[in-house]
């Protein structure tokens, strides 16, 4: 069965470094979303992205967000000047529309910043 | 705004015993509601979904969950209970359909033999 992959699995970084995490969702899907998990925390959203825009985001993801898919099978997510609270589970999730397919969802990248 | 309580942090229930996990919801119209399950270090598995028609929805693996707009409650119920259920269960609202989803904060299950 395809999956949604995202890479790395555990990523840590500085204060204030820029990260890239990245995921391949599902090759057919056309939906594309981020979440996040703080540890002990809900899963909250991020994004979603549509026809190479955002459709929707929520008060979290600010100017220090970023998303793209740069080449059609990649949807990254860019954090510019990360800081501590930025340390969670980010999960990427893909579908094939709105409404009524399912979200796949990655294994997730753990992001620690020090 | 939307938001999802569910009451229990942790459940722990024999194998083979009967399961029922807890959620409520708030929401303004009639919500889009899923649970979804993770086991360690996996991602988000959808169990089931509800969106309109039967209150009563099957998923996978044996599930199933009642949808009661007079309780605002969306419990997510299971007869029998194997020990590969242990997993993280979260019950999820959406506006429309998938978009911008809510969770709760999840239900840990714990089976002992």
């Amino acid at each position: 069965e395809p999956e949604v992959t995202q890479t790395p699995s555990h990523q840590v970084t500085q204060m204030g470094q820029e990260v890239i995490l990245r995921c391949v969702p599902i090759s057919n899907h056309l939906y594309f979303y981020w979440y996040r998990q703080i540890l002990g925390q809900k899963v909250e959203f991020l994004v979603s992205f549509y026809n190479n825009e955002i459709s929707e985001k929520s008060e979290i993801f600010d100017d220090q967000f970023s998303v793209e898919r740069p080449d059609g099978s990649n949807f990254t997510l860019k954090i510019r000047s990360t800081k501590l609270e930025d340390s969670a589970m980010y999960f990427c999730a893909s579908s094939t529309d709105r409404v009524n397919s399912p979200l796949h969802f990655g294994n997730g990248t753990r992001l620690t910043v020090t | 705004a939307q938001s999802v309580t569910q009451p229990d942090i942790h459940i722990t229930v024999s194998e083979g015993a009967s399961l029922e996990l807890r959620c409520n919801y708030s929401y303004g119209a009639t919500p889009y509601l899923f649970w979804y399950v993770q086991s360690p270090g996996q991602g988000l598995q959808l169990l089931l979904k509800y969106f309109s028609g039967d209150t009563l929805v099957q998923g996978i693996k044996g599930f199933e969950a009642e949808f009661k707009r007079s309780q605002s409650s969306f419990n997510l119920r299971k007869p029998s209970v194997h020990w590969s259920d242990a997993a993280e269960y979260f019950c999820a609202v959406g506006n429309f359909g998938n978009e911008k989803l809510t969770f709760g904060t999840g239900t840990r299950l714990t089976i002992i033999p």
